[in-house]
């Protein structure tokens, strides 16, 4: 049982690239959600995906896009690389919104030169 | 703003000991209450949850809500080296259905 897998788990980008984080969970969860966890700043929230076919801004939206492909994938992209956007990216998922728990991938770690 | 607030540590006790962390929150209306451990350099899982409702024992983890001073703790009894890591405190208010509110966490290490 892979739980919620994310790809890649290293990337160096450098400024003004993009790239897109790819998330796939097994677990027919309906919500997903982008995180970026920064020292001193803790877990914030990028987007989310209360479930397929939505999405919604979390408290950083700026500079993101995402994509709820399906119900099992959820991507987030980096139109144009900054070097305020080196973090490490974790994807999660939960059966729903409402006070489920959220299961974490592994962490993608990004960093932008 | 509604806040969850973790002492940054980092917390020391000794092998054998009860490691006793706390997260207060400032939402009164909050429902449910998460607590995660973090190794450094991997991702959260979850240790435990409770809902407003009551406490919680699992193993050596003992998750507690005092409501009138609205904190949650987490006992951690004959504490292990291996508990050594960042405990994230995760917090859902009633009026809202797509967040956790997020403590920044608490280290804790156990010495040998």
């Amino acid at each position: 049982n892979a739980g919620v897998t994310q790809t890649p788990k290293f990337q160096v980008l450098k400024t003004g690239q993009s790239m897109t984080l790819q998330c796939a969970q097994d677990m027919n969860h309906n919500s997903m959600y982008w995180y970026r966890q920064d020292p001193g700043m803790g877990l914030r929230l990028i987007y989310y995906s209360a479930s397929e076919g939505t999405t919604d801004k979390g408290e950083v939206p700026n500079g993101y896009n995402v994509s709820r492909l399906n119900k099992r994938e959820f991507s987030l992209r980096l139109e144009s690389a900054a070097p305020s956007q080196t973090s490490v990216y974790f994807c999660a998922s939960s059966e729903g919104t409402a006070g489920n728990t959220i299961y974490f991938g592994e962490g993608s770690w990004l960093t932008v030169v | 703003q509604k806040e969850v607030e973790q002492n940054s540590g980092p917390l020391s006790v000794p092998e054998g000991a009860i490691a006793s962390l706390n997260c207060t929150y400032s939402d009164r209306g909050s429902q449910s209450f998460f607590w995660y451990r973090q190794y450094s350099g991997k991702s959260p899982e979850l240790i435990m949850f409770i809902y407003s409702n009551g406490d919680k024992e699992d193993g050596r983890f003992t998750a507690q809500l005092n409501k009138a001073s609205q904190y949650v703790s987490l006992l951690i009894r004959d504490s292990q080296p291996s508990d050594s890591a960042t405990y994230l405190c995760a917090v859902k208010s009633a009026g809202n259905n797509r967040k956790l509110i997020w403590g920044l966490g608490t280290s804790l290490a156990v010495n040998p």
